[in-house]
């Protein structure tokens, strides 16, 4: 079967660097994308990883790793807007995406 | 500022009434989407378009259907209503491609949170 595991919860520091991280199994693939959501809005795109590697934007990198179905986004400098949830999704062999079931990230000051 | 907007932020009906969630995009986009977000569970396809007038179901599409009459809105339809299908129900599109990164961007609308009493 098609699943993504993603931690349910995290907590870090403002000014501290968080990884969260995202395990995937698809039917092919296609790509892995990360969304933000802030809560009560719209999930809104981060980053998109299709070959294996660091992807980097800012503040916040997203990894790939295709042999072992493994990625991560990496968020520096934390600020406490950076609290949201995260989503980590993956495209399947007929571009589908497969949804994990969101990291909520907490910052504290 | 490109966007898709859902029509309604929050509804509350009664179980078995007819309930019709609107979506609408303008920024042109062929493919719409619409998706039910639950706590602990990862975002759940019911229904998708890829053209006007065409529909293909999702993952959970019992107890639902959809309307695409004109290529920028996309109507999710609860013909009646139950309790088991409360929940946030989240509106996407992207544009069409395989090897272009753009076209399978999602953008979400804002979401419609649904209380089937």
């Amino acid at each position: 079967g098609q699943n993504i595991d993603q931690p349910t919860e995290m907590t870090a520091t403002e000014g501290a660097i968080v990884q969260i991280n995202c395990t995937y199994q698809t039917s092919g693939f296609n790509g892995l994308f990360w969304y933000q959501q802030h809560a009560g809005e719209a999930p809104t795109f981060l980053s998109y990883n299709v070959l294996d590697g660091l992807e980097e934007k800012g503040r916040f990198s997203s990894f790939l790793s295709r042999s072992k179905g493994y990625s991560y986004l990496l968020l520096k400098e934390l600020q406490m807007k950076d609290s949201a949830s995260y989503l980590c999704a993956a495209m399947d062999s007929n571009y589908q995406l497969i949804w994990g079931a969101g990291t909520k990230l907490i910052i504290k000051p | 500022d490109v966007k898709v907007t859902q029509s309604s932020r929050y509804l509350v009906k009664r179980t078995g009434e007819k309930v019709f969630l609107e979506c609408v995009q303008d920024m042109d986009h062929e493919n719409m989407f619409w998706y039910r977000q639950d706590p602990g569970l990862g975002l759940r396809l019911i229904y998708f378009s890829y053209d006007v007038k065409m529909k293909e179901k999702g993952d959970i599409p019992e107890g639902y259907s959809v309307s695409r009459e004109k290529k920028e809105r996309f109507s999710l339809i609860l013909e009646s209503a139950s309790t088991n299908q409360t929940s946030m129900y989240l509106c996407a599109s992207s544009s069409t491609g395989t090897g272009d990164l753009g076209a399978n961007v999602l953008t979400f609308g804002a979401g419609s949170r649904l209380t089937v009493l």
